[in-house]
C-alpha cells in the first residue's frame, strides 16, 4: 500500500511568488492534515480536513495560505504571496478516522525555501 | 512558553546503552501521548502511543506517562545504530485531532 505522497519534494521561490504544494493521502483515508516545521522550531499543526470539509483550521498563520481538498482526495496548499518566514518543511498526514488514537501517517514533506 | 518542551540534544550513546528521552508539557487537557521517530529527509513515523497515564512496552521500547508531573518518557533498551534518528514527542487533547509536537531530540547510537 502506498504511503502519503507529497509533491514537490523541494521548492525554491522568490519572495512574493506563489507556490502550490500537493498531498496525496493514503487511499481510503478521510482525514488529511497539514503541518509545517520552520527552521529551528517544532512541527506545528496547520489544518485538518475530513473528506473535503475543513474541520479545524486554527493553525493557519494568515490569509496568504489557502488549503483545498476538492473531491475529498488529494489536497493542495497554496502560499500567495510567499514571504521569507514561510520557509520550512511542510508535512501532510492522513488517517482513517477510527481506533484509539487514529494514527496519522506522515508524508516525507515538501521543503520550501523562499529567497 | 511552549506547550511541549523537549531537549533537542544531540544525544550520543554507545551501542547497547539504555536511552531515556523526555518531554514536559503544560496543557492538562492532553490525554493522548505519542512518540514519533523521524529519519533524515523522511516524515515522522509513529513509534508508540499511550492513552492517559501509565506505561506501555513494545519490544525494546517503553513509553511512560506521568500526568501528575506532566512528564512523558521513552526508554530504548539495547540501543542499536539503526535507532539513530530524531525522536519527537506529540500529544493531543480529546475531541481534537491536531497534534502538538516537541521540538525533537536527535539521537546518535555509536557502533
Amino acid at each position: 500500500e502506498a504511503g502519503v505522497t507529497q509533491f514537490p519534494s523541494h521548492s525554491v521561490i522568490e519572495k512574493g511568488q506563489t507556490v502550490t504544494l500537493r498531498c496525496d493521502p493514503i487511499s481510503g483515508h478521510d482525514n488529511l492534515y497539514w503541518y509545517r516545521r520552520v527552521m529551528g522550531k517544532e512541527i506545528k499543526f496547520l489544518l485538518h480536513f475530513v473528506k473535503e470539509s475543513k474541520q479545524d483550521e486554527s493553525g493557519m498563520p494568515n490569509n496568504r495560505f489557502l488549503a483545498e481538498r476538492t473531491g475529498g482526495t488529494y489536497s493542495t496548499l497554496k502560499v500567495q504571496p510567499a514571504e521569507l518566514e514561510d520557509s520550512g518543511v511542510y508535512f501532510c498526514a492522513s488517517s482513517q478516522g477510527g481506533g484509539v488514537i487514529d494514527e496519522q501517517y506522515f508524508g516525507p514533506g515538501t521543503r520550501l525555501t523562499v529567497t | 512558553q511552549k506547550e511541549v518542551e523537549q531537549d533537542p540534544g544531540p544525544l550520543s550513546v554507545p551501542e547497547g546503552a539504555i536511552v531515556s528521552l523526555n518531554c514536559t508539557y503544560s496543557n492538562s487537557a492532553f490525554q493522548y501521548f505519542m512518540w514519533y521517530r523521524q529519519y533524515s529527509r523522511k516524515g515522522p513515523e509513529l513509534l508508540m502511543y499511550t492513552y492517559s497515564s501509565g506505561n506501555k512496552e513494545d519490544g525494546r521500547f517503553t513509553a511512560q506517562v506521568d500526568k501528575s508531573s506532566k512528564y512523558i518518557s521513552l526508554f530504548i533498551r539495547d540501543s542499536q545504530p539503526s535507532d539513530s534518528a530524531t525522536y519527537l514527542c506529540a500529544m493531543r487533547a480529546p475531541g481534537r485531532r491536531a497534534l502538538t509536537f516537541g521540538s525533537g531530540t536527535r539521537l546518535q547510537v555509536q557502533p
